[in-house]
């Protein structure tokens, strides 16, 4: 089954505790992204990833990092996560990263809770 | 800068009701628009699309018009089922770029 899978779905820490959300993807797409979802605000992307090794800044970036060694993942990771970074989180994948053309899929979603 | 803007919920209905969700935008150019569902516990499905002005996107009995003059792409269904309880969110992508915006998000709750 096509699927976009994020791990782990349901994560509480505290504050400074490094972490990472992984995110795989078995459709061979070239194009991922990470979105965070808070109420009142919509989703909006942290960062994306055209391809292998080349990943950029999205709108809201700091105090994320993403790395992409291969095509089907695209972790990310909290160095020192701090409340505000409380949210939930959303990866996403599509074929080549133009969104007219290309139907971007979700994975199920992260709830990440930073005490 | 482009954004979305889209009627706060909730929107409570009963079944077989008319359902229309607003949405209107900002942007330079020709965007394309979209519509996603997102139901409880999963992530977002991509609902319709429309590339060009005066498209109608259309799937599942929803549809939304393109709309450049009045810059809206307003989603609505005839006949409303409990099952099409969820969030709605309104989008544009910039002519040919990657970016996805979204809107605040419309819940929509369907009673029998």
């Amino acid at each position: 089954e096509a699927q976009v899978t994020q791990n782990p779905r349901y994560l509480i820490t505290v504050t400074g505790k490094k972490l990472t959300v992984t995110c795989s993807q078995n459709m061979n797409h070239e194009y991922m992204s990470w979105y965070r979802q808070d109420p009142g605000l919509g989703l909006r992307q942290i960062y994306y990833s055209m391809n292998v090794e080349v990943t950029d800044k999205g709108d809201v970036p700091e105090g994320y990092k993403v790395s992409r060694k291969e095509k089907r993942n695209f972790p990310l990771i909290l160095e020192s996560p701090s409340p505000n970074q409380t949210s939930l989180y959303f990866c996403a994948s599509s074929l080549y990263g133009d969104s007219s053309y290309n139907e971007q899929f979700f994975g199920p979603g992260t709830r990440l809770t930073v005490l | 800068g482009d954004s979305v803007t889209q009627m706060e919920g909730p929107v409570t209905l009963s079944e077989e009701a008319f359902l229309t969700i607003n949405c209107t935008y900002t942007a330079t150019g020709y965007p394309s628009l979209f519509w996603y569902v997102q139901y409880p516990g999963e992530g977002l499905q991509l609902l319709l699309k429309a590339t060009k002005a005066d498209d109608k996107g259309s799937n599942k009995g929803f549809e939304a018009t393109y709309r450049k003059e009045t810059t809206s792409f307003h989603l609505e269904k005839g006949s409303v089922q409990v099952s099409d309880s969820a969030v709605y969110f309104c989008a544009l992508s910039p002519y040919n770029t990657d970016k996805l915006i979204f809107g605040t998000g419309t819940r929509l709750q369907v009673f029998p």
